[in-house]
């Protein structure tokens, strides 16, 4: 079955513990984006990939790193996690034949 | 820059009425254009997409959309909605850069269907 992964799918941590959530897409798509979403904020993007070794910033990108070294995972960092990075993250990937993004089921952060 | 402007937060409507859902957006480029919709604890899931051609888009579950140009708007819309179609819907605008596919959503619209 075509999917994206996101793990894991909920995560309770205090302030400034690294933490990582790892994202994966088996449909071999080159474009891989992370968002977080915010009531009333709609979602926005954080990082976002062409490809292998090739990644840029989204809308809001501080306090977030990414890495893309392999073509299907697209994991997402948080070095030092703060309150305000409470949120619900999607991760999402695209072909360049179709554009449209295809979700993950998110992943709810919790920072104490 | 790109942004996008979803003008109601909230659409509350009886169930077989039909509704429309705004989004207007702004860009200096072409851009394509989604309209997404989030079912309760649910990620994103793809309603329908304008990418070129007729301005008139068919989605799944019986949705529809409308490109124009002019206004910069891209409005949904369903002559019957169902007690089912209660959701959080995102619309959102796409253009590609070297680096990869610059995704921007509006603020999200709730439709609620009352019976």
């Amino acid at each position: 079955e075509a999917q994206v992964t996101q793990n894991p799918r909920y995560l309770i941590t205090v302030t400034g513990k690294k933490l990582t959530v790892t994202c994966s897409q088996n449909m071999n798509h080159e474009y891989m984006s992370w968002y977080r979403q915010d009531p009333g904020l709609g979602l926005r993007q954080i990082y976002y990939s062409m490809n292998v070794e090739v990644t840029d910033k989204g809308d809001v990108p501080e306090g977030y790193k990414v890495s893309r070294k392999e073509k299907r995972n697209f994991p997402l960092i948080l070095e030092s996690p703060s309150p305000n990075q409470t949120s619900l993250y999607f991760c999402a990937s695209s072909s360049t034949r179709q554009y449209e993004q295809y979700f993950g089921p998110g992943t709810r952060l919790t920072v104490t | 820059a790109q942004s996008v402007t979803q003008l109601d937060s909230q659409v509350p409507v009886f169930e077989e009425a039909p509704v429309e859902l705004r989004c207007n957006y702004s860009s200096s480029v072409s851009v394509y254009l989604f309209w997404y919709v989030q079912y309760p604890n649910q990620g994103l899931q793809l309603l329908l997409k304008y990418l070129s051609g007729s301005t008139l888009v068919k989605g799944i579950n019986g949705f529809e959309a409308e490109f124009n140009k002019s206004q910069t708007s891209f409005h949904l819309r369903k002559p019957s909605v169902h007690i089912s179609d209660t959701a959080e819907y995102f619309c959102a605008v796409s253009r590609f850069n070297n680096a990869g596919n610059m995704l921007t959503f509006g603020g999200g619209t709730r439709l609620m269907v009352k019976p």
